[in-house]
């Protein structure tokens, strides 16, 4: 009964290169959520996915970052060109049906040299 | 714009004595809380909940009261133990809405 699982749990992105973070969410959970922490702060909403849909996407930067929850696979949170201030503890949580049931992946820390 | 609101970067205590970790919430449309503990390099986990209809909501060492004519929460923890060390971060939704409101969080340390 594996928890929400994240991958990479570190990653490391020169100035300019893509970053894709994956998320597979808990059995049975079709709901999945991605937050950002950036340091000292707490962690903001990005988007709100649902098996092939975007519900909500109201938290994320309108260039260089998309989302995606396939039929099939893990939820992918994709940052091109990324830059300095994308450095971040990025988390995905999953849920049965609205955010009441929240469980957080251990998250991905991405650092951008 | 912040609408959750945890003042206290850190809070220090001395092992068996209570902790009480405070939140306040600027956007009155938040009807349902909740407190998240966070140890490093994990993801948050939840710990207690409370429904905007209710003022105090309790779960072992663990109580959580709501003030709503303060827009302010606050969680009591009873004794306090060494494992509970961690990141506390308080957290809101409005009905309706799909996303939480965090809160930058609390440092906990319990002293042994």
């Amino acid at each position: 009964n594996a928890g929400v699982m994240q991958n990479p749990r570190h990653l490391v992105r020169r100035r300019g290169q893509e970053a894709r973070l994956r998320c597979s969410p808990m059995k049975g959970h079709s709901h999945v959520y991605w937050y950002r922490q950036l340091p000292e702060e707490g962690l903001k909403f990005m988007v709100y996915l649902q098996k092939e849909n975007i519900i909500d996407e109201s938290g994320m930067p309108k260039e260089r970052f998309s989302a995606e929850f396939p039929k099939e696979g893990p939820s992918i949170l994709r940052i091109q060109q990324v830059v300095r201030g994308d450095s971040a503890a990025y988390f995905c949580a999953s849920s049965p049906g609205g955010h009441y049931g929240y469980t957080f992946g251990s998250g991905t820390r991405l650092t951008v040299v | 714009d912040q609408q959750v609101k945890q003042n206290s970067p850190s809070l220090s205590v001395q092992e068996g004595r209570i902790s009480i970790l405070n939140c306040d919430y600027t956007n009155s449309m938040f009807d349902y809380f909740l407190w998240y503990k966070k140890y490093p390099a994990e993801g948050p986990t939840f710990l207690i909940s409370i429904s905007s209809i209710k003022d105090k909501n309790e779960d072992g060492r663990f109580t959580v009261f709501l003030n709503k004519s303060a827009k302010h929460l606050s969680l009591h923890i009873v004794p306090s133990q060494p494992g509970d060390s961690a990141v506390y971060f308080c957290a809101a939704s409005a009905r309706g809405a799909n996303n939480l409101f965090f809160g930058t969080g609390t440092r906990l340390t319990v002293i042994p």
